[in-house]
């Protein structure tokens, strides 16, 4: 079963406007991660918050997390047309097979001219 | 630097078929991952390995799959014989040696092998 479920599952914005997406998980976990999918292509890497972490932020990207509340959300400010993409997070937690990254169920985003 | 290295990029196939997909991990990435992405599912983690042992395979659906990394530069993952449900995007990944515990390492993604059973 999906570890995260992101909200919402689409979003649609104009070009300079921020964007927020939201992840809800279920279990303790080591660490989020947020990854970015263009159409058609691979998952790439954005960036990674540590349980302990609060706050991180990346160029553009601004990442929270709420460990008391099992959520985390991913901010893109000013947004651009080729930030559309599907964007998911992924919980890394322990497990008895060791480590284990599980993906959620993704935000389609898309940003118009 | 390469990247992870998938073939095929696009297989069609008749249900009832053997299919096999490979992967090359980026150089010095001991930990490859095995997933599967469907509209209906999302992405699934099918199977992982560290330094070439399957570490957790409770994510292979059925003993129609089977996955093997004969050496650290080369995996497959193996359909046989292949299902229409089967149809999906197999993404093999590979990161640095994830120990118990001791966790927060990016993933690298190949570009994908889109199946589809007919």
């Amino acid at each position: 079963s999906q570890q995260g479920e992101e909200d919402p599952q689409a979003l649609s914005i104009q070009e300079g406007e921020n964007a927020t997406m939201n992840c809800s998980y279920k279990t303790s976990i080591n660490n989020l991660q947020w990854y970015r999918q263009n159409s058609g292509r691979g998952l790439v890497h954005l960036i990674l918050i540590r349980s302990n972490e609060r706050e991180k932020h990346s160029g553009r990207l601004r990442v929270t997390l709420d460990t008391s509340k099992k959520s985390s959300s991913l901010l893109i400010t000013a947004s651009r047309a080729a930030d559309t993409a599907s964007y998911f997070c992924a919980t890394d937690a322990t497990t008895g097979g060791g480590n284990k990254l599980t993906f959620g169920t993704g935000t389609q985003l898309k940003v118009e001219l | 630097d390469a990247g992870v290295i998938q073939s095929p990029r696009h297989e069609v196939t008749e249900m009832g078929q053997e299919v096999t997909l490979r992967c090359k991990p980026i150089s010095g990435h001991n930990s490859l991952f095995w997933y599967r992405q469907t509209m209906m599912r999302g992405l699934e983690l099918l199977i992982y390995f560290n330094n070439n042992v399957p570490i957790d395979d409770s994510g292979m659906p059925e003993d129609r799959f089977s996955a093997k990394m004969p050496n650290a530069s080369f995996s497959t993952l193996k359909i046989q014989p292949s299902e229409p449900r089967d149809s999906a995007v197999y993404f093999c990944a590979s990161s640095l040696e994830v120990w118990q515990g001791i966790s927060g390492n990016t993933i690298y993604f190949g570009e994908g092998s889109w199946l589809t059973v007919v």
